[in-house]
């Protein structure tokens, strides 16, 4: 019965570089939203997907941030060209429907970008 | 847009007393989602408890109730026999049902700390 899973929990990247994390729903969820955390703050929305569809990127950047979620594997969320400020913790979620739903979603543990 | 305000950004408390983190929201809509987070040292992000708005009744769970005011627009969280284990932050979040998007419009949150 595994929650939501997220990889890598910690990622140094160079100023630069390109960084992937992974998102796996929980069994049977297929939607998936992405939040990003800066330190000392709440988490703010960034995509939401579901299989194959981006329904929701209204938080994400226009620039370099991409998130994709495939018919078959993870989601990804990848950051191009990263810089200092991507630092920050990654969080996923996944429900088990839409809108008309139970209204939860469950976090996995978070991915932690740390832009050198 | 929602917006979400914790205006205590700490709080401490003895073990085995009670303590009551505030949250107001700012929204247009009349059907909506509030939720409490907590975030401890691992950083996962645990749901505490929720509320639907339509329900007048204030959700319990275990040890832990809110007081739902809709026309006020707020939303504490009352901790009662506070144990070592609550010491975390806590996030108050939105959801609306508007838009076909379920995000989360998080607080700053508020860091709690129980002593012993």
């Amino acid at each position: 019965n595994a929650g939501v899973m997220q990889n890598p929990r910690h990622l140094v990247r160079r100023r630069g570089q390109e960084a992937r994390l992974r998102c796996s729903p929980m069994k049977g969820h297929s939607h998936v939203y992405w939040y990003r955390q800066l330190p000392e703050e709440g988490l703010k929305f960034m995509v939401y997907l579901q299989k194959e569809n981006i329904i929701d990127e209204s938080g994400m950047p226009k620039e370099r941030f991409s998130a994709e979620f495939p018919k078959e594997g993870p989601s990804i969320l990848r950051i191009q060209q990263v810089v200092r400020g991507d630092s920050a913790a990654y969080f996923c979620a996944s429900s088990l429907s839409g809108p008309v739903n139970t209204g939860e979603l469950f976090f996995g543990e978070g991915s932690r970008l740390t832009v050198l | 847009a929602q917006t979400v305000t914790q205006s205590q950004p700490e709080m401490s408390v003895q073990e085995a007393e009670t303590v009551t983190l505030s949250c107001t929201y700012d929204t247009s809509e009349n059907n909506y989602y509030l939720f409490w987070y907590k975030q401890p040292p691992s950083r996962q992000m645990i749901l505490v408890i929720r509320q639907e708005a339509y329900k007048q009744q204030n959700a319990t769970e275990n040890r832990f109730s809110v007081n739902f005011q809709k026309a006020a627009k707020s939303f504490s969280l009352k901790i009662s026999d506070s144990q070592l284990g609550d010491t975390a932050m806590y996030f108050c979040a939105f959801m609306g049902t508007q838009g076909g998007s379920e995000k989360l419009v998080f607080g700053k949150g508020t860091k709690l700390t129980v002593n012993p």
